[in-house]
């Protein structure tokens, strides 16, 4: 198994400022995941991030919106950039394994 | 786009009626995965079905999957108000890693 928490749980912020969520994992992982839940939807696949390169982005999300650090195998940082109304959603990271993912409890991110 | 739909997308019952949701998805996966979120907080996960399995139990949860079809269902006997929460479906895709594709998810009321 893995225990997963993240910081800030919630937060509320100004348009045009950012903000970094972090993702701590209780074991070294070597891969993380991170995910944006808008209001009332799924979750969809933000990019995967391995220690030790670049994170790989999935299609409609870019770097220089949602930079992405992954500095030792039980951390990760999510940012998100130059925030709009349209960015306020849950963000939730999590750790796959064989048969499963670990998600930890996301944070609340509204942007006014 | 999303791989995998589901239906219905909001369900209210009774307590002690069984709850049905279904899944359809696109593309040949490796595995099948349904989770359950409460109150938007980090998804837990449920149970799994592989793609050579046709039908799984744990406990009250019943899941079935018909890969002609493209399709799974979840049941969930003898329901409780405990068990209000969204269901999300979850394929991996059959890549070789771990990468989930998340169904839009069923929201379920349950009522005492």
């Amino acid at each position: 198994s893995a225990v997963i928490s993240q910081k800030p749980s919630r937060d509320i912020c100004q348009r045009g400022t950012s903000l970094t969520i972090q993702c701590q994992v209780d074991s070294q992982v070597t891969m993380m995941f991170w995910y944006r839940q808008q209001p009332g939807q799924s979750l969809t696949l933000i990019a995967t991030a391995n220690q030790g390169s670049e994170a790989t982005y999935e299609s409609g999300f870019v770097i220089d919106k949602f930079p992405i650090s992954r500095p030792n195998l039980t951390f990760s940082t999510l940012t998100v950039s130059n925030m709009s109304p349209e960015d306020s959603s849950i963000y939730l990271c999590s750790v796959p394994r064989p048969d499963t993912q670990y998600f930890g409890p996301g944070t609340r991110l509204t942007v006014l | 786009s999303q791989q995998g739909e589901e239906d219905p997308q909001a369900l209210s019952i009774q307590e002690g009626e069984n709850a049905t949701m279904n899944c359809s998805y696109k593309t040949s996966i490796n595995n099948l995965q349904w989770y359950r979120q409460n109150s938007g907080r980090g998804l837990v996960h449920l149970i799994l079905i592989r793609s050579n399995e046709r039908e799984k139990h744990s406990g009250r949860l019943r899941v079935t999957l018909d890969t002609s079809k493209k399709s799974s269902s979840l049941l969930i006997t003898a329901s409780r108000a405990a068990d209000t929460a969204s269901y999300f479906c979850a394929t991996v895709l059959n890549t070789g890693g771990f990468k989930t594709i998340f169904g839009a998810g069923t929201r379920l009321f349950v009522k005492a």
